[in-house]
């Protein structure tokens, strides 16, 4: 069975700290591995990784993957109240007709 | 504006009623999902369809039914078999298997 673990599951900052997120998994033909965003509602795309290595950047969010040790993870700099949020890490398996399977997310509160 | 909506945002129900989520998308993507997430857990795959008239069971389908009769419309009934249906469910859509997906706002049911 796929399995996807995230770490802390919950984490409070101030803002202008820098965070790290954890991402491990255990998947029968790994694919790539996704993080979303998600405030009240609707989970937001924000990362795909399918190469290890490879970091990937979108202002002061970051993510890397590495396939060899099987985690991700996502890197949030100088952290602002509008970051907090649940962070959702999935993982996709090739040839896998069920689509993603989803880490229990990572609630991040971000304090003034 | 192309996306996916679900209706109704809250939905309350007497224990023993049937009822019915809505979620239509105008993307016009191929597969749609029904994902249930409870709180302190990810989310967790209900059923899915990668192409109208035809749809599959994911991981807890049972108490749940689904039909796929238009590209842009993927209903999801939670039956009076479902032990705990209080939650929050989360319909999502992808242009084609494997791709990430795109998600509608959710839709909270509480059955008392």
């Amino acid at each position: 069975e796929d399995k996807v673990v995230q770490s802390p599951l919950s984490l409070v900052v101030h803002e202008g700290d820098t965070v790290t997120l954890n991402c491990s998994y255990e998947v029968t033909n790994f694919r790539s591995l996704l993080w979303y965003k998600q405030e009240k509602k609707a989970p937001t795309f924000l990362f795909m990784l399918t190469s290890s290595g490879i970091e990937k950047k979108s202002g002061r969010l970051s993510s890397i993957l590495d396939k060899k040790e099987l985690f991700s993870i996502l890197n949030i700099t100088a952290t602002q109240t509008g970051d907090s949020a649940i962070y959702l890490c999935a993982v996709v398996a090739s040839g896998s007709a069920r689509q993603l399977t989803f880490g229990s997310g990572t609630q991040l509160t971000v304090l003034p | 504006d192309g996306g996916i909506t679900q209706s109704p945002k809250y939905l309350f129900r007497k224990e023993g009623q049937n009822v019915t989520l809505s979620c239509e998308q105008n993307l016009n993507h191929d597969a749609m999902y029904w994902y249930r997430q409870d709180p302190g857990q990810g989310l967790r795959l209900i059923y899915y369809s990668q192409i109208v008239n035809d749809f599959q069971k994911g991981d807890i389908a049972e108490g749940y039914s689904v039909s796929r009769e238009k590209k842009e419309s993927f209903p999801l009934t939670v039956t009076s078999a479902q032990k705990n249906p209080t939650a929050f469910y989360l319909c999502a859509s992808s242009p084609r298997f494997n791709s990430p997906l795109h998600f509608g706002n959710g839709t909270r049911l509480t059955v008392t």
